[in-house]
């Protein structure tokens, strides 16, 4: 059972466009992380939102957790190629440790 | 200061075989984790260890086994190799005190069942 879904689940766009990826579940979770993974690595750690209606910018990253912890958001302003990737949000409680919950990932593909 | 570390990055096995894979944790992190992740898809949680126990465990056969060591490196092991095994296996540690702290996670070993 997926207990986070994201959507969508993949995304072709052009350089210079703005896109948004979400991150939804109808479970509570105490913090929720968004990664990045290119071919033949790990998932890189983009960002951690713990507070319910926080929003976290990292540079052209802009990400969002929902006012009741059961979402987030991820939006991209002016893609590059660079951003190629796929993103995984993931979510972790506080009563099951450091386990964390991954979503099925986005796989963005930023054309020049 | 080394990352997580985790060997070998590539391994053929044919089914009905056993494998085990081997991770290190990053320096001051006392709890990995393994995680499968197939293709396409996002990592899946195994199981977690810290001194030297399995303290969760995910939806997965007794067939996935693994063991934590003092020196706090782990290994997973895989008996009866099925076709359907093949994924990226990436361990991950953390801090057990330092609850919320972001994981580390490996390169991973890309796992593949002939």
């Amino acid at each position: 059972t997926q207990l986070l879904e994201q959507s969508p689940q993949f995304l072709s766009i052009q350089e210079g466009e703005n896109l948004t990826v979400y991150c939804n579940s109808s479970s509570v979770f105490s913090s929720l992380q968004w990664y990045r993974q290119e071919p033949g690595e790990g998932p890189v750690l983009l960002v951690t939102v713990v507070t319910g209606g926080e929003v976290k910018k990292l540079k052209r990253l802009t990400f969002q957790f929902g006012d009741a912890r059961k979402d987030s958001s991820l939006h991209i302003t002016a893609a590059q190629p660079g951003d190629t990737g796929l993103y995984l949000c993931a979510g972790a409680r506080e009563t099951s440790g450091s386990r964390l919950t991954f979503g099925e990932g986005t796989q963005l593909t930023v054309n020049p | 200061d080394a990352g997580v570390t985790q060997s070998p990055t590539h391994l053929i096995k044919t089914r009905g075989q056993q494998v085990t894979l081997r991770c290190s944790p990053k320096s001051g992190h006392d709890t990995v984790s393994w995680y499968q992740q197939a293709l396409g898809q996002g990592p899946q949680f195994i199981f977690q260890y810290y001194e030297e126990e399995e303290r969760q465990r995910g939806n997965f056969p007794d067939r996935f086994s693994g063991h934590q060591f003092p020196n706090y490196s782990s290994e997973l092991n895989v008996n009866a190799l099925l076709l359907g095994d093949s994924a990226l296996y990436l361990c991950a540690s953390s801090s057990r005190e330092k609850w919320g702290q972001p994981q580390h996670f490996g390169d991973g070993t890309r796992l593949s069942i002939l």
